[in-house]
């Protein structure tokens, strides 16, 4: 039980586009997820929390107009990267929390590549 | 944010046991300390969590201080497959504020496994 998916795996796009990633809780409902940023050998900085049915917080430092959160379902979040570019690209990773729980579950991440 | 220091690296050999220390000196508390681990190119994965006592699971057991301010993973007989980068955290316990449930990633501990 508690698995996470992410949806793509990994995506390559050109600059200026946007992306959209998907994170999915498949066997229990998540009220609140998580989304960070991995960039190679370093760890996992978290981006937002995201609460279902209300707006995303955003951490200091993270602009919220470029990484639009929706947490639209107990079992969906999305994570869209607007206007990427180049800087953008790393490994996005969510993590998904049942009510109450201390544990976080988490996703097997999307590669980002921003030519 | 509460920090945790951890040693950069630790090797072991397979089939032995393992001892991942952490000092989490500033932890409040209430408080819990998270152990997850990461394999390369994946998602973080819940080890354990505590808060006072000693806690086992099917995966690992954490030994906490008398005091709190020092804990111990313990993997008892080591295996290839547990070579990852272990985290260590002190997370946030507040309930019903925005960083309920929030987990800080450190550098954390890369174990090395031979076989």
């Amino acid at each position: 039980g508690a698995v996470v998916s992410q949806h793509p795996s990994w995506v390559i796009c050109k600059s200026g586009t946007s992306v959209k990633i998907e994170c999915r809780s498949l066997d229990f409902q998540a009220t609140t997820m998580f989304w960070y940023r991995q960039f190679p050998k370093q760890s996992l900085m978290l981006m937002a929390t995201s609460n279902e049915g209300s707006k995303a917080t955003y951490e200091q430092g993270v602009e919220k107009d470029k990484f639009l959160i929706n947490h639209a379902s107990l079992t969906l979040s999305t994570l869209t990267v607007t206007s990427a570019h180049p800087e953008d690209s790393s490994f996005y990773i969510c993590s998904a929390r049942v009510r109450g729980g201390y544990e976080q579950y988490f996703g097997p991440g999307t590669r980002l590549t921003v030519t | 944010d509460a920090k945790t220091t951890q040693p950069n690296s630790m090797e072991s050999n397979e089939e032995e046991p393992v001892h991942l220390p952490c000092n989490h000196s500033t932890i409040s508390g209430t408080d819990y300390i998270h152990w997850y681990r990461q394999l390369p190119s994946q998602g973080p994965e819940y080890v354990i969590h505590g808060l006072t006592s000693n806690v086992n699971n099917r995966m690992a057991s954490l030994a906490i201080a008398e005091d709190r301010k020092s804990s111990t993973l313990i993997l008892h007989r080591a295996t290839l497959r547990d070579a990852a980068v272990y985290y260590c955290i002190d997370g946030r316990s507040n309930a019903g504020g925005t960083s309920y449930g929030k987990l800080t990633f450190g550098q954390g501990t890369i174990l090395t496994v031979h076989p």
